[in-house]
């Protein structure tokens, strides 16, 4: 089965600065999906990621799949409070299903 | 928009009850259903995939017996756990898809069993 990386796993930075959660795939990836989550709430869905060098921008989130297309890398530019959470990548398996990392705990301090 | 409605979002119950979750696909019809659980800490695990009207797939591990899935009809798929324990609570989630297009996630639930 696919296995997905996160990196780091877990994340404290000042409001305002940037920074990079990463996701590595043991696979190619077929398609991959950046959620975020509040523990215990459910999913927020960010991006969806399918070909190789995508990439897509909402807000001050960025995201981007490799051409190589086994890594994806989400950035958020000048970090507010707001971002904090956990935020997960997920990729489809050919029943599409989703595996998912085991999360970036992402806490954005004053 | 297309949104799977999933409820109850918190639920409590005494240990040896049984509890059933229920996810409704609201403006599109969920031909397959999966539930996932999240245990404290830990990422969203995949227990099982349900197609509407045939007998749902378990991952490894899973207790069909336990958790009984019922697909029955394109809109409502639920989730019953039987004779609850308290390491089932978790968060419990469904997300449904039709054919090969955008899935969406219910809420979740949370499940507490004293």
């Amino acid at each position: 089965s696919q296995e997905l990386e996160q990196s780091p796993q877990s994340l404290i930075v000042q409001e305002g600065k940037n920074l990079t959660i990463n996701c590595t795939s043991s696979k190619t990836l077929y398609g991959l999906y950046w959620y975020k989550q509040k523990y215990g709430e459910g999913l927020i869905f960010l991006m969806m990621l399918q070909k190789g060098g995508e990439e897509k921008s909402h807000e001050k989130i960025t995201a981007k799949l490799d051409e190589k297309k086994q890594q994806s890398s989400l950035h958020i530019t000048a970090s507010q409070p707001s971002h904090a959470g956990i935020y997960l990548c997920g990729a489809e398996d050919s029943g599409y299903a989703l595996n998912f990392g085991k999360g970036t705990s992402l806490l954005v301090t004053p | 928009g297309a949104v799977v409605s999933q409820h109850p979002s918190r639920v409590i119950c005494k240990s040896g009850t049984s509890v059933k979750i229920e996810c409704r696909s609201l403006d599109f019809q969920a031909t397959t259903m999966f539930w996932y659980r999240q245990f404290p800490k830990q990422s969203l695990m995949l227990m099982a995939t349900s197609n509407e009207g045939s007998k749902a797939t378990y991952e490894q591990g899973v207790e069909k017996d336990k958790f009984l899935i019922n697909h029955a009809s394109l809109t409502l798929s639920t989730l019953t756990v039987t004779s609850a324990h308290p390491e089932d609570s978790s968060f419990y989630i469904c997300r449904g898809i039709h054919g090969n297009t955008e899935a969406f996630f219910g809420q979740g639930t949370r499940l507490t069993v004293v």
